[in-house]
């Protein structure tokens, strides 16, 4: 079945560090990409998705590209601030399913 | 815009109890969804309805029940609450429910089991 894999479970980073969050997928046809962040005490917000091969998704400075090839849709930022500490989770959907597959999701953590 | 109210926002029941929580939406939307998210596990699909009076089984469906009465509600019984569970249950909703489209999520309804 389908199944989405972040092998970062932690990451710590200081102010002004670049950000990439691993996110491969395992899927039959061309699935819907998404990601996903979660703050303290509230539900997952959507950052951005993708939908086609080699296409880039952006929102707040975060970006990820859809590659087919590799089955991935990592999640990279250039200069991250201590604001966004969160939870951050990859998502799967397909347009002929109902179910979304998420991630484990990997918890960033930013230092001043 | 819209928005996702799930109540209560802490739940604190004892072994064996049923429990309720609510989910209400004024996106207009199709579908909800219920989740759980346990810590260093991600997001588990428990139940979904695609419309109003509609369910459908997720993966984790044992030992819940729902019930989608009108389409902008929906709520999850916990039939027998278990000992030291400790969870967030997350209410999400999208247009029309395949998980192509966005889901809007709640903010969750944290439950502890004593």
């Amino acid at each position: 079945g389908d199944s989405v894999t972040q092998t970062e479970g932690q990451v710590a980073l200081s102010e002004e560090d670049f950000l990439t969050i691993h996110c491969n997928y395992s899927a039959s046809g061309y699935p819907a990409l998404f990601w996903y962040v979660q703050y303290p005490g509230e539900g997952p917000q959507f950052l951005f998705r993708a939908s086609r091969d080699k296409e880039k998704g952006s929102s707040r400075g975060f970006e990820a590209t859809y590659d087919k090839g590799t089955t991935s849709f990592h999640l990279r930022k250039a200069s991250v601030q201590e604001s966004d500490s969160a939870v951050y989770y990859c998502a799967l959907g397909e347009t002929n399913a109902y179910k979304v597959i998420f991630g484990k999701g990997t918890h960033l953590h930013v230092l001043p | 815009g819209g928005i996702i109210t799930q109540t209560p926002k802490f739940l604190i029941g004892q072994e064996g109890q049923k429990l309720t929580l609510k989910c209400q939406q004024n996106f207009n939307h199709d579908t909800m969804y219920w989740y759980r998210q346990d810590s260093g596990k991600g997001l588990r699909l428990i139940y979904y309805s695609i419309t109003e009076n509609d369910l459908q089984k997720g993966d984790l469906s044992e030992g819940y029940d729902a019930s989608r009465e009108k389409k902008s509600s929906f709520s999850l019984t916990v039939t027998s609450a278990q000992k030291n569970e400790m969870a967030v249950f997350l209410c999400a909703s999208s247009i029309e429910g395949t998980s192509a489209e966005t889901l809007y999520f709640g903010s969750g309804t944290r439950l502890t089991v004593l």
